[in-house]
């Protein structure tokens, strides 16, 4: 199937650890994405991604981090987790001017 | 900067119309669409690229006011299937999507 998946689905972590949400498209897309949604379902944009540039939304801490280890692949490790860091993580992707495709989300609980 | 979506909610009998409207005070280079029911991910439903474009989905339709950097998506004869939440995004500069708020709407028989 083609799409953008995303692992794990849930992730229960304590505040202070680290951790890491993985994301891969097979759609041959050229840019890749993170948003962040939370208990109120606002998307935030948090990093936008492709071979030759990284955007990322100012307004993001810095405990936040994109890897890309390869066109297809942005995965999330955010340092030091916060309980305002509680929230669902969806990674997309597209090329030019056509709309995102998303991932099914990774649910994020600090406790 | 987010776009501003109205209504937040709406409430529809089966058949029944909706107009869901998004503006921006930056000008804007395109509008998505997007529908998102509970549980899952954001879908792709059209995007708009240029100054009064209008576009169709089935029943679902959108038309974009570059001048007034204003968009509306329209919902004819509702079905139960269209309810979920509705986000629109803006494309400014850069490759970023921002997304509004959202409008929630619900369908009943």
């Amino acid at each position: 199937d083609t799409a953008v998946s995303q692992t794990p689905k849930y992730l229960v972590t304590q505040m202070g650890n680290d951790k890491s949400i993985k994301c891969e498209q097979n759609l041959g897309h050229d840019t890749m994405y993170w948003y962040k949604q939370d208990s109120k379902k606002f998307l935030k944009i948090m990093f936008s991604y492709n071979n030759k540039e990284l955007i990322i939304n100012e307004t993001v801490p810095n405990r936040f981090s994109p890897k890309s280890p390869d066109k297809a692949h942005l995965n999330l490790h955010i340092n030091s987790l916060e309980l305002g860091d509680s929230a669902v993580y969806f990674c997309a992707s597209n090329s030019g001017r056509y709309g995102y495709t998303f991932g099914s989300g990774t649910r994020l609980t600090v406790v | 900067q987010q776009p501003v979506q109205s209504p937040q909610a709406v409430i529809l009998r089966e058949g029944e119309d909706a107009v869901i409207n998004c503006s921006s005070s930056k000008a804007l280079y395109s509008v998505h669409w997007y529908r998102q029911k509970h549980g899952e991910a954001p879908v792709f439903l059209m995007i708009l690229l240029k100054g009064g474009e209008q576009k169709g989905h089935e029943k679902i339709s959108a038309s974009f006011n570059e001048k007034k950097q204003q968009s509306s998506l329209y919902l004819t004869a509702s079905q139960l299937s269209y309810s979920g939440t509705y986000f629109c995004g803006t494309e400014h500069a850069g490759n970023m999507l921002t997304f509004g708020g959202g409008t929630r709407l619900m369908v009943k028989p």
